[in-house]
């Protein structure tokens, strides 16, 4: 099935350092949706977006609905220990609908102390 | 999210066994999703139920049955195990409420190995 790109993969980066990861897809997306996913429990919500251009943030999380509706970045700044995980983007194509929702493959974050 | 709970969190069985696993929720959304997650393909829809009534296929459905019994139940069958389905299972509900595409909310899991 379609899979969204999502980069990089994988992150090592120290501890107070800034994280930027993206996602991109051939396929124009209504809803971008950005997920963590932390060693024994499931994918955790933590940005909605749904209008091309939002720039929403969650504390030290920051994501962006790309203009062109193609796109979009998660950014965490000052990185901390906790911040370990895979993070997801996940996006939807069909308003008011979200049977289709499609993933990406995740970028895992490793954060040196 | 522990308003979205599964059961059982790990589960080791044999080739040719048949399987449930359960999930229910407090959420009171109506949609609800089964999805397996293997190292390095991500996440892959099987099944998901916009309502009690309303069973659809998603794209790894074969080898797989559900049953959504009520709003808050929905449960996934292995009728017949295979060692490839060994696999990490998560449930997830949704709202429909809205215009706007209402988020994905995620059980803990469940651990299944098929030997």
């Amino acid at each position: 099935g379609q899979q969204l790109n999502q980069s990089p993969q994988s992150m090592f980066i120290q501890e107070g350092e800034d994280v930027s990861m993206n996602c991109t897809s051939s396929s124009i997306f209504n809803t971008w949706l950005w997920y963590k996913q932390e060693p024994g429990e499931g994918p955790v919500l933590l940005i909605a977006l749904y209008k091309a251009g939002e720039l929403t943030s969650n504390g030290r999380l920051t994501a962006q609905f790309g203009i062109t509706r193609k796109d979009s970045f998660l950014n965490i700044s000052a990185s901390i220990p906790s911040d370990v995980g895979i993070y997801f983007c996940a996006g939807n194509r069909n308003a008011g609908n979200n049977r289709k929702l499609i993933w990406g493959l995740g970028t895992s974050l490793a954060v040196n102390p | 999210d522990a308003d979205v709970t599964q059961t059982p969190r790990n589960r080791i069985t044999k080739t040719g066994k048949r399987i449930m696993l359960e999930c229910s929720q407090t959420k009171g959304h109506d949609r609800m999703y089964w999805y397996r997650q293997d190292p390095g393909l991500g996440l892959r829809l099987i099944y998901y139920s916009f309502d009690v009534k309303d069973i659809n296929k998603g794209e790894i459905s074969d080898g797989y049955s559900v049953s959504r019994q009520a709003q808050a139940k929905f449960s996934l069958s292995l009728e017949s195990a295979i060692p490839n389905q060994t696999a990490l299972y998560f449930c997830a509900t949704s709202d429909s409420g809205g215009e706007s595409n209402q988020p994905q909310h995620f059980g803990d899991g469940t651990r299944l190995s098929i030997l």
